[in-house]
């Protein structure tokens, strides 16, 4: 059974810029959510996808976006970036919606100068 | 409207001592709850949930928490602490009607030898 695995790992980009981060949901996961977590703060809900539809968002601007794909793997993709985001952006898949547990990836560590 | 606090940043204990770690919430409804820990530099890993049923939930690496419905609380405790055991712990709760979880702003547990 494959876990979480997102990418990339780390990057660097500058204010303006747009990046686009990948998340592949564990085996039989239909549910993907993303999450913000800056520095010395708790997970911050982005949004979350189930059978690739949209299926809650948190308070993010409209430069947040996502995708879900027929494999359920996911995408984020962040447009003008701004320096306060420079976080730590935590994929999570759950075998369906009404599931409890939530499994991680690594996360993907953007900083943005 | 759900959220939780945590309300101690971080929490120090010698090795074979007690711990815990406390988390309050608040929801309209009824609650799920649910702990996670996270090692530096790794995303969340899932220790244990309530749903329902027995208020002492057992979960992985020998902890336990306490569902405690009059105080809202549901508290993660160990009986006896591992230095292996330091890491940060997030405390999440989930309004029954809701499939988004709302993480606190976790605690620092520090093991000392």
């Amino acid at each position: 059974e494959t876990g979480v695995t997102q990418s990339p790992t780390h990057l660097i980009k500058t204010r303006g810029q747009q990046v686009t981060l990948r998340c592949s949901s564990q085996s039989g996961h239909n549910t993907v959510s993303w999450y913000q977590q800056a520095l010395g703060q708790g997970p911050q809900f982005i949004f979350q996808y189930y059978r690739e539809e949209e299926n809650g968002r948190g308070n993010f601007p409209p430069r947040f976006s996502g995708l879900q794909f027929p494999n359920y793997s996911s995408e984020l993709n962040v447009n003008a970036l701004e320096l306060d985001d420079s976080a730590l952006y935590l994929c999570a898949s759950s075998l369906d919606v009404t599931s409890g547990e939530l499994f991680f990836g690594e996360g993907s560590r953007l900083t943005v100068l | 409207a759900q959220s939780v606090a945590q309300p101690e940043d971080q929490v120090n204990v010698a090795e074979g001592n007690p711990l815990t770690v406390k988390c309050t919430y608040s929801v309209s409804g009824n609650p799920y709850l649910f702990w996670y820990v996270q090692y530096p530099n790794r995303g969340l890993q899932f220790l244990l949930k309530y749903i329902t049923g027995d208020n002492l939930v057992k979960g992985s690496y020998g902890f336990e928490a306490e569902f405690n419905k009059s105080q809202t609380s549901f508290h993660l405790k160990k009986p006896s602490a591992l230095v292996s055991d330091s890491a940060l712990y997030f405390c999440a709760v989930r309004d029954i009607g809701s499939y988004i979880p709302t993480f606190g702003r976790g605690t620092s547990l520090i093991v000392h030898p």
